[in-house]
């Protein structure tokens, strides 16, 4: 089945500066990859997705690069900014379309 | 406006009670989802259901049992709850009719068993 492993688990980064989080999934059959941002007791919301046939793509302060030969797929935010502070969860689909997720990066921006 | 609900949001409860959590969504969607999480880490699916009266375990072992009767119910039954079920229980819909098939999530149940 699927597995995603997702890195870094805990990310300090100043404002301003950029972030990125990276994940690797197995099966190359998966073709779609969303990322999740939770909040503090908030429930996870989407925030940028990609699909298989798509390489990049950019939403504002936040985009998603996917390389399906090496099968990797990445977020950056570039300006972050506090607000940004929160758990990450890269997913993929499986081969049954059930998505399987990342274990999480916790990114703390620091003013 | 269409959303995913959950109740009860807080559940303090002893050992042994049984209890079902209730997830309903507004939402039109046929698959539904349950996922178990402590704060702040990785997301276990436990149950989904591809559409009325489908229903199926997830990835990570559990001990409670789901039901869809209703496209747009989907509730979570712990037969007999113990401290080791002490979690968030957060309840998702997704529209496979979509190509991407992508996920929502209702504001979780969080469940202490004492």
């Amino acid at each position: 089945g699927e597995n995603v492993e997702q890195h870094p688990s805990t990310l300090s980064v100043q404002e301003g500066d950029s972030a990125v989080i990276k994940c690797t999934y197995s099966d190359s059959a998966s073709n779609y990859f969303p990322w999740y941002k939770q909040e503090l007791g908030k429930r996870p919301q989407l925030i940028i997705d990609i699909r298989s046939n798509v390489g990049e793509k950019k939403d504002q302060r936040i985009a998603v690069t996917l390389n399906k030969t090496a099968k990797h797929f990445s977020l950056h935010i570039t300006e972050t900014q506090p607000e940004d502070s929160a758990v990450y969860f890269c997913a993929a689909t499986d081969s049954w379309g059930k998505l399987q997720f990342g274990a999480g990066t916790q990114v703390v921006v620091t003013p | 406006e269409a959303d995913i609900y959950q109740t009860p949001r807080y559940l303090v409860i002893g050992t042994g009670k049984k209890i079902t959590l209730e997830c309903s969504q507004t939402m039109g969607h046929d698959k539904m989802y349950w996922y178990q999480q402590d704060p702040g880490m990785e997301l276990h699916l436990i149950h989904y259901s591809y559409g009325v009266n489908s229903t199926e375990k997830g990835d990570l072992s559990s001990e409670s049992t789901v039901s869809r009767i209703r496209t747009e119910h989907f509730p979570l039954t712990l037969e007999s709850a113990r401290p080791s079920h002490t979690s968030q229980y957060l309840c998702a819909s997704s529209d496979p009719g979509l190509l991407t098939d992508t996920q929502y999530f209702g504001p979780g149940t969080r469940l202490t068993v004492l």
